[in-house]
C-alpha cells in the first residue's frame, strides 16, 4: 500500500513569500496519478494541481507543481492573503485506489 | 460549470445503513466517473469508491465489503450505500466528480455531516 506522508505538518510564513510543501512516497507514484488540493475551514477541497504540474482550470500561476517517483513538490511563488489553508496531496494505485496525505497547513506567521 | 450535493439524514444509528445521494447540476452525469469521499479529524480524507455512468464501480479495498455505490442517469445523480455503520463512520462526506482513469477529483460538492449514534 503506498503511503503519502506531507512535511511540514505546519509551516508559518508572511504573505509574500514562498512556500514549498513535500508530499514524499512510500513506493512510486505515476507522475500522472498525482494531485494537491487546497481545503479552507468549511468548505471541500479544490483541486489545484493534476498530473504532478498541470494545474487545474482556474488556479492562479503562482501556484506550481513539481517531481516524480516519491517525491513532489507544491510551490506557492508568492503568498496571497487567501493561499493560508489546509493543502492535501492526493495518489491513485491500482491495488487501493484513491488515497491522500495527512495535509499541511499553511499559517500566517 | 456542474455543481454538485449531497442530501440523506445527518443521523444513523449503529448496525444501520448509511444512504446518500448526490445531485449533478449544470452537466450531464455521462462520460464521467463520480466518487464518495469522507473526511474526519482522525483519518483525514478517505475515498470510499466510484461509479462510471455506466454503473461500473470500484471501492476502497478497506471498505468493500461495506459499500454499494450506484448510479441513475435518468435522475442525473448518484448514490452511496454504507451497511453496518460504527462511530467510526461519523464523517463529513463528499461527492464529487472523478475517480476510476480520471485521477482527480475536480468538483466536490459542500459535504453532508453523517453522525452515527443512538
Amino acid at each position: 500500500e503506498i503511503v503519502l506522508t506531507q512535511s511540514p505538518g505546519t509551516l508559518s510564513l508572511s504573505p509574500g513569500e514562498r512556500a514549498t510543501l513535500s508530499c514524499r512516497a512510500s513506493q512510486t507514484v505515476i507522475s500522472t496519478y498525482l494531485a494537491w488540493y487546497q481545503q479552507k475551514p468549511g468548505q471541500a477541497p479544490r483541486l489545484l494541481i493534476y498530473g504532478a504540474s498541470s494545474r487545474a482550470t482556474g488556479i492562479p500561476d503562482r501556484f506550481s507543481g513539481s517531481g516524480s517517483g516519491t517525491d513532489f513538490t507544491l510551490t506557492i511563488s508568492r503568498l496571497e492573503p487567501e493561499d493560508f489553508a489546509v493543502y492535501y496531496c492526493q495518489q491513485y494505485a491500482n491495488s487501493q485506489g484513491f488515497t491522500f496525505g495527512q495535509g499541511t497547513r499553511l499559517e500566517i506567521k | 460549470q456542474v455543481h454538485l450535493k449531497e442530501s440523506g439524514p445527518g443521523l444513523v444509528k449503529p448496525s444501520e445503513t448509511l444512504s446518500l445521494s448526490c445531485s449533478v447540476s449544470g452537466g450531464s452525469i455521462g462520460t464521467y466517473f463520480w466518487s464518495w469521499i469522507r473526511q474526519t479529524p482522525g483519518k483525514g480524507l478517505e475515498w470510499i469508491g466510484d461509479v462510471y455512468y455506466s454503473g461500473n464501480t470500484n471501492y476502497n479495498p478497506s471498505l468493500k465489503s461495506r459499500v454499494t455505490i450506484s448510479v441513475d442517469t435518468s435522475k442525473n445523480q448518484f448514490s452511496l450505500n454504507l451497511n453496518s455503520v460504527t462511530a467510526a463512520d461519523t464523517a463529513v462526506y463528499y461527492c464529487a466528480r472523478g475517480g476510476g482513469y480520471d485521477p482527480k477529483f475536480d468538483s466536490w460538492g459542500q459535504g453532508t455531516l453523517v453522525t452515527v449514534s443512538s
